[in-house]
């Protein structure tokens, strides 16, 4: 079974400070996605990775993934109190029992506070 | 335009009733799953179905099974509902071969009492 181990599980911190969120495994993914869900409604996808050392930016946030392609980053330069939310770091691949889809981390709880 | 929708929001019922959640995707996409998320926030995958082909998480009870009318739709059957089956339950889509990049529907809300 592929395991996500996400870091932190809670992180609050003050507008304008810059984090970063950790998503790492003992396994090799094909592809790495970060979903941020909100109360209330599912995960929406923020980004794909797929290449070993990729970096990815969106507005403020940075996403990169691992030489080995078993870890990622999230990094959010400047946060606002919009960025708060749930953060899920995903691998493509089988997820135990045989299941075909995606293994979730269990996610980073960002609160920015104004 | 809504593209991966769910009904109902909220689910509230009594242990042993049987109960269906109905997911419908207008994206075209070829794979529709379920998901669970538990009380602490924790994805986790029931079930995918792809062109007839449904795949099983063997940790899932046999009293979930999910009926597929067509491509665009998978629904989810539960059987003599326990309290353990209170969570919030996803449906989502992707388009094999791309990623695995899954839109989500806005969850279901299952209340067992």
């Amino acid at each position: 079974t592929q395991l996500l181990e996400q870091s932190p599980q809670f992180l609050s911190i003050q507008e304008g400070e810059n984090l970063t969120v950790y998503c790492n495994s003992s396994s090799v993914f094909s592809s790495l996605q970060w979903y941020r869900q909100e109360p209330g409604e599912g995960p929406v996808l923020l980004v794909t990775v797929v290449t070993g050392g990729e970096v990815k930016k969106l507005k403020r946030l940075t996403f990169q993934f691992g030489d080995a392609r078993k870890d990622s980053s999230l990094h959010i330069t400047a946060a606002q109190p919009g960025d708060t939310g749930l953060y899920l770091c995903a691998g493509e691949g089988y997820s135990g029992g045989g299941a075909d889809g995606l293994t979730f981390g269990k996610g980073t709880h960002l609160i920015i506070q104004p | 335009d809504t593209a991966v929708s769910q009904t109902p929001k909220y689910l509230v019922t009594q242990m042993g009733n049987d109960k269906s959640i109905k997911c419908e995707q207008n994206l075209g996409h070829d794979t529709m799953y379920w998901y669970k998320q538990d009380s602490k926030k924790f994805l986790k995958i029931m079930f995918s179905y792809n062109n007839k082909e449904l795949i099983i998480n063997e940790t899932v009870p046999n009293r979930f099974s999910p009926k597929s009318p067509d491509k665009a739709h998978l629904n989810l059957h539960i059987n003599s509902l326990e309290l353990g089956d209170s969570a919030v339950y996803f449906c989502a889509s992707s388009q094999r071969g791309l990623l695995y990049e899954q839109y989500f529907g806005p969850g279901t809300r299952l209340t067992v009492t």
